[in-house]
């Protein structure tokens, strides 16, 4: 069946420190989506990649799609606090309403 | 701009106990509606989604069910609580298979 895996699956760095998160399914998407939910809240839509190999920055977070549309990663640089949370990215479930989301990355940041 | 509600914020049930969770949305007309569950520290379970008033599509097979009654009215029931059915339990919306946004959730301790 369809899967959508991320790694790390969690990833302490100090503050000032880049991250990258990988994710990766097994069957090409139309397009993937990265969300961001803080500690106790909610996730919250960040970004949505269409193309392939396509490449788009929000300030200091950096999103990527891969060529074959099969993996994308988000790179944040020098990371602060307000980073904390997990990331997922998701694809759409192939022939179906809905969204198919990666397992998560759990980031913390060491002030 | 569209809002999304969902309550209680909080609940503790006993085991064997009924369930009703309700969420609404508001300024969008046919959303297509989901409901999570998210277990302490890990990713996101699709329970249910619906594309229109009474069409469930339920995506794991347990004792929770799904209704929706009004176009912008999604609710998640159990008939009897189950320890395994404690979690945090979020409501989203789109328009498309695509980008989602998600209401504040509800925690549920069942004991």
């Amino acid at each position: 069946g369809q899967q959508v895996m991320q790694i790390p699956q969690y990833q302490h760095v100090q503050e000032g420190e880049d991250f990258t998160t990988y994710c990766n399914s097994s069957t090409t998407l139309s397009n993937i989506q990265w969300y961001k939910q803080r500690p106790g809240g909610h996730p919250v839509f960040l970004i949505q990649l269409v193309k392939s190999g396509e490449v788009k920055k929000q300030k200091r977070l950096t999103f990527q799609f891969g060529e074959a549309k099969k993996n994308s990663s988000l790179h944040i640089t020098a990371t602060q606090t307000t980073d904390v949370g997990t990331y997922f990215c998701a694809g759409p479930q192939t022939g179906a309403n809905n969204l198919f989301f990666g397992t998560g990355t759990r980031l913390t940041v060491i002030p | 701009s569209q809002t999304i509600h969902q309550w209680p914020a909080t609940l503790v049930q006993p085991v064997g106990s009924p369930l009703s969770l309700e969420c609404t949305v508001e300024g969008t007309s046919n959303p297509n509606l989901y409901w999570y569950r998210q277990a302490a520290g890990r990713g996101l379970q699709l329970l249910f989604y619906s594309v229109g008033i009474g069409q469930i599509s339920s995506e794991v097979p347990q004792n929770l069910s799904a209704s929706r009654p009004q176009d912008r009215q999604f609710i998640l029931s159990s008939k009897k609580l189950l320890l395994s059915d404690s979690g945090f339990y979020l409501c989203a919306w789109s328009r498309t298979p695509n980008e989602q946004y998600f209401g504040p959730g509800t925690r549920l301790t069942v004991t």
